[in-house]
């Protein structure tokens, strides 16, 4: 199977504290990227990581991959209660020349005021 | 900034009904792909399109299901004769390049068919 899987897959702490998710995979990838999704609404790019990087910010989000572990972590600093949303990573994966995404199940997060 | 929409928001049909959904990819996109997402579980990968013709399906992406561009904005799925089990939330994606690069999400039509 290609899918990545996150962990945990509910995770509740205080507004202020940090919020780190983990995702692993099986097989080769392009790239993965991390997705948002507020309940029952839309999926929202948070960062895509390429194969040959290890790590990237954006604002308070850091996320890390490990290709020889097969695994990525997207790290959230000083949490907000805005953050409370679903966390997906996604593997993308060459298909004629362009890429599908296959997701994982999610981490549903909870920022408690 | 550019985003992808998508209509209806939220589509009601009864089973055996045909429907459409309707997607506006980001205009200078060149990839196009429909998702679907079932109450409560993984976002799953239905199709991808490029160059006027479908360049990968999914197993769920059978015959009742079909994909057209038919002009320089729209992307549409229609699905022919809907089950039950077709309810779910079906996301219009688009990403300029083939290869690493972010794959931009509508913001979903929920089809309920009853």
């Amino acid at each position: 199977s290609q899918q990545g899987e996150e962990d945990p897959q509910a995770l509740s702490i205080q507004e202020g504290e940090n919020a780190t998710m983990n995702c692993s995979y099986k097989t080769s990838i392009n790239n993965l990227q991390w997705y948002r999704q507020n309940s029952g609404r839309g999926l929202v790019h948070l960062i895509l990581i390429r194969s040959n990087e290890r790590e990237k910010h954006s604002g308070r989000l850091r996320v890390t991959l490990d290709t020889s572990k097969k695994s990525s972590s997207l790290l959230i600093t000083a949490s907000r209660a805005a953050d409370t949303a679903s966390y997906f990573c996604a593997t993308a994966f060459p298909i004629q020349g362009a890429q599908k995404l296959v997701f994982g199940q999610g981490t549903r997060l909870t920022i408690n005021p | 900034e550019p985003e992808v929409t998508q209509t209806p928001s939220h589509q009601v049909t009864q089973m055996g009904q045909e429907v459409i959904l309707r997607c506006v990819p980001i205009s200078n996109h060149l990839y196009f792909y429909w998702y679907r997402q079932i109450l409560g579980q993984k976002v799953e990968f239905l199709v991808s399109f490029y160059n006027n013709e479908i360049s990968e399906k999914s197993e769920i992406f059978d015959d009742q299901f079909s994909v057209e561009r038919p002009d320089g904005s729209n992307f549409t799925l229609k699905i022919r004769s809907t089950k039950l089990e077709d309810s779910a939330m079906y996301f219009c994606a688009s990403i300029w390049g083939g290869w690493n690069y972010e794959q931009y999400f509508g913001p979903g039509t929920r089809l309920t068919v009853t």
